[in-house]
């Protein structure tokens, strides 16, 4: 199995513009986590879906931040408008079969995000 | 409300053993994960503890005292490569609370 993909490795965009995260999950996995991690503030759960349903999403910062999961292979972390602040690593975690956040979660690679 | 607590940093030498400490304080805890991360690197899984006790995985063990609301992650002979951060993640009524990570450098 090739892992828990993301896309893109680095992005660097402009104050304001839209920024679109992807990650595809574990064959097999139902539960999908993203994150954001810097060095400030460490690494934060932003949102936690099971079975392509958000679960948790009281990590999500503010309204600018919208995530999906359409289906159980894809989902996107959306940044519209983006701001400075929002600069960090990005990542993708899913994890396998119970359904819940007791089962161990395998991380992607991370997108950093650089908003100038 | 939930709060995890870990040491900042630590220093240890090569082939010795360290201890970092976590000690959390959440209400429904189910248990706790260890996870390493190397810089510029995603986590990477190294314990879940559930139950009280010590779990051995060759030259890393956790420990869990639910009673203390305590655990440690012991790593033996130390290797250069052990240098990296140490999260420890707290498991409640389905929701996670992240401890602050410990770096740790490994000296020659």
């Amino acid at each position: 199995d090739a892992g828990v993909i993301q896309s893109p490795r680095h992005e660097v965009t402009e104050m304001g513009q839209e920024v679109t995260l992807r990650c595809k999950p574990i064959s097999g996995h139902n539960s999908l986590f993203w994150y954001r991690q810097t060095m400030m503030r460490g690494l934060e759960l932003l949102i936690y879906f099971n079975n392509n349903v958000p679960i948790d999403d009281s990590g999500m910062p503010e309204d600018r931040f919208s995530a999906k999961m359409p289906n159980a292979s894809f989902s996107t972390l959306k940044i519209q408008p983006s701001e400075p602040r929002d600069s960090a690593v990005y990542f993708c975690a899913t994890a396998g079969t119970s359904g819940s956040s007791t089962d161990t979660q395998y991380f992607g690679p991370g997108t950093r995000l650089t908003v100038l | 409300g939930q709060n995890i607590d870990q040491p900042t940093e630590m220093t240890a030498t090569e082939g010795a053993i360290v201890q970092i400490n976590c000690t959390y304080q959440t209400s429904g805890f189910n248990g706790l994960f260890w996870y390493q991360q190397h810089a510029g690197e995603a986590p990477t899984f190294l314990s879940y503890n559930v139950l009280d006790g010590l779990e051995e995985k060759g030259r890393f063990s956790s420990f869990l005292s639910r009673s203390k609301g305590y655990s440690y992650l012991l790593l033996k002979e130390l290797q250069m490569k052990d240098s990296a951060s140490y999260l420890c993640i707290g498991n409640a009524g389905n929701m996670l609370t992240f401890g602050g990570g410990t770096r740790l450098m490994v000296k020659p």
